[in-house]
Parts: structure tokens; sequence; C-alpha cells
């Protein structure tokens, strides 16, 4: 079964200091990976996405996030937190059951508390 | 303005109604999406449809019904609400490329909190 693990609730670092967001995956075909961030009251956004090519991909609002296939991962990071920073953020893969559906499993979520 | 917006964004409703949230998205894109968060849970998918007049189950369609006789519509129908469908919901769309190696990510509505006493 395809699935995606998120296994922090809660994530809190200071302002300035590097934050990761933990991910990893479980999927029958090629890994399509996501993070998508939320804000209070608000929908998701995407911030990047891995298909295929360089391990470290780059996205929006400075974050980064980094492919491992051995480790089956694609966890978020970003050098220096900001306070503004603070949302929950879902990792995301594509689901390969029944075609090209462009479909997506998604992660319970790690909520991000940055401490200024 | 552009985007994918949904309505109402906040409903209080009762036990055994009807009530019918609606998404309207102005990309033309071809797919699109509910789904619910609650806690715990994350996003889980309730039903999803690839264009207009084709539409599937998702993890946990009981309960709920959807139609989308244009492409910029997908309207669902909880046909008699329970308690236990008390959530936020969420519209989202992307536009076609399942090939293999592209890939079109999914734009998020803002989301409607219903409450079912």
């Amino acid at each position: 079964a395809q699935s995606v693990a998120q296994p922090e609730d809660q994530v809190n670092v200071a302002e300035g200091n590097p934050l990761t967001v933990k991910c990893t995956y479980s999927v029958s075909g090629n890994p399509y990976l996501f993070w998508y961030v939320q804000y209070p009251n608000r929908g998701l956004q995407f911030l990047l996405k891995y298909i295929t090519g360089d391990n470290l991909v780059k996205g929006s609002y400075g974050f980064e996030a980094e492919f491992n296939k051995s480790q089956t991962s694609f966890h978020l990071k970003k050098p220096s937190a900001l306070v503004s920073d603070s949302a929950l953020y879902f990792c995301a893969v594509r689901d390969w059951g029944g075609g090209a559906t462009n479909k997506l499993i998604f992660g319970t979520g790690t909520l991000l508390a940055v401490q200024p | 303005d552009a985007g994918i917006t949904q309505s109402p964004r906040y409903k209080i409703t009762e036990t055994g109604r009807q009530v019918t949230l609606m998404c309207h998205q102005t990309w033309s894109h071809s797919y699109m999406f509910w789904y619910r968060q609650d806690l715990g849970h994350g996003l889980r998918l309730i039903y999803y449809s690839a264009a207009a007049d084709i539409t599937d189950k998702g993890e946990v369609p009981d309960g709920y019904v959807v139609s989308r006789s244009k492409t910029e519509n997908f309207p669902l129908t909880l046909e008699s609400a329970t308690r236990s469908q008390t959530s936020v919901y969420f519209c989202a769309s992307s536009g076609s490329g399942g090939a293999v190696g592209s890939y079109n990510e999914q734009f998020f509505g803002p989301g409607t909190r219903l409450t079912v006493l």
C-alpha cells in the first residue's frame, strides 16, 4: 500500500536556526513527492516537488527538500527559520493506483512553530 | 479574479439536512478533488473528477455525492448530514499531465468549515 509518514506532530525551532521537517514514503511506482504549507484558516499552498533529476529540490520561500531513495525520505529543510514560517506542513506522494488520475496521498501534517 | 473558490466558507447545519458545498475554478483544469481535513488524519480524499461527467470515489466517499456537469464546477453534497461529517472541506484542481515524467500540482481553495449539530 502507498503511504506517507510524517513522524513528528510538531517541530519547534528558534528563529534563525535551521529547520527540518521529516517525511518518509512508500510507493508502488516512481516516487513523485510534494510539500505543501497551510497557514491558519487558509487552503494548502504548493511549496515544491520532486519528480526526477537532482535530489535537492528548491522551492518557494527559501525552502528545499532532499530526496533520498535508499532511505525513502523527502525531508523539508530551510537554512534559517523565520517566525512567519510557522504553519502546518504536509508531505504528499502521487497515488499510482488507478492509473493517471493525478491523485495525491497526504501525510498527517507537521506543525512548525518558530520562536522569536 | 482567477483561481479556485469555495462557498460558503462557514456552514452550520443540523443532523439529517442536505448540504451542498460549492467549488469553482477558472483555470479550466481537468482534474478536481474534494478532501476533508480532520485532526490526526491529515487530508483524506472524498471524491475526484478527471473531467466533466467523470467522477470517482476516493478514500472516504460514504455519505457524499458529487457531480460535474461543467469543467469549472464541482459541487459536493452531503445527502443527510451526520455529526461525523463535521470537518473542514477543501476543493482542489490540477491540470492534466499524468504521463510518466510529468505532473501538475494541485491548487487548493480556501476551504469550507462545516459544523453538523
